[in-house]
């Protein structure tokens, strides 16, 4: 299984863009990179997720280098209401849902 | 569409008590899972279901049971509830083609004397 790892924690303040690195040497060829995002006293939330390049949606950008062996989660002119935790996740395209693996995540605080 | 809903959403026990934390899923997904997350750390899997009648261990079963008779339900056993269980316990459900999205219930918050 492919081990992520992630900054513990990040400070940003409102309006910046922030960038999450995850790092994944052992990512396999049929691996997919995923991010979550979990608010206190909730269950996580899907965020992104891409194979290679660039992926956009009305939330984020993911961004991948040729190798797979990392990717950066960006979130474009963040606001308080992004202080969260962000899980990096790399898990095959199929198989079963023992191979989903959470880390211990990275704590985004966002500051006025 | 109410989407994972699970109950209770508090609950405190006794060592050596029982319960059944309830998982329902409104979605027709076939993927059900329950995970554990302890202060500070990530999520940990219990138990998952690929299908009504099929179900398989996790990263940390011991403890727990559960069961799959229908799509749309996957309860979470405690059958002799220890303090190392006092944790916050997640629901998940996801289609089949798509697995590496899942969506999550609110959670439970357990609490064991």
């Amino acid at each position: 299984l492919a081990k992520t790892t992630q900054p513990i924690s990040m400070d940003s303040y409102e309006g910046q863009e922030v960038n999450i690195t995850c790092s994944h040497n052992n990512i396999a060829t049929n691996d997919y990179i995923t991010w979550y995002q979990q608010f206190p006293s909730q269950g996580p939330r899907f965020i992104i997720q891409g194979y290679k390049t660039k992926v956009t949606n009305e939330v984020a950008s993911l961004f991948i280098p040729a190798d797979r062996k990392s990717s950066t989660l960006s979130l474009p002119r963040v606001s308080l209401s992004d202080t969260a935790v962000y899980y990096c996740l790399v898990n095959p395209l199929s198989g079963s849902a023992r191979q989903l693996t959470f880390g211990s995540g990275t704590q985004l605080t966002v500051l006025p | 569409n109410a989407g994972v809903t699970q109950t209770p959403k508090f609950q405190v026990l006794k060592t050596g008590q029982s319960m059944t934390l309830q998982c329902a899923q409104d979605m027709n997904h076939e993927y059900m899972s329950w995970y554990r997350q302890d202060p500070g750390m990530g999520l940990r899997l219990i138990h998952y279901s690929v299908g009504a009648g099929i179900t398989d261990q996790g990263e940390v079963p011991n403890g727990y049971n559960v069961s799959r008779s229908t799509t749309e339900d996957f309860p979470l056993r405690l059958l002799s509830a220890a303090p190392s269980q006092t944790s916050v316990y997640f629901c998940a459900s996801s289609s089949s083609d798509r697995q590496e999205t899942q969506y999550f219930g609110p959670g439970t918050r357990l609490l064991v004397l």
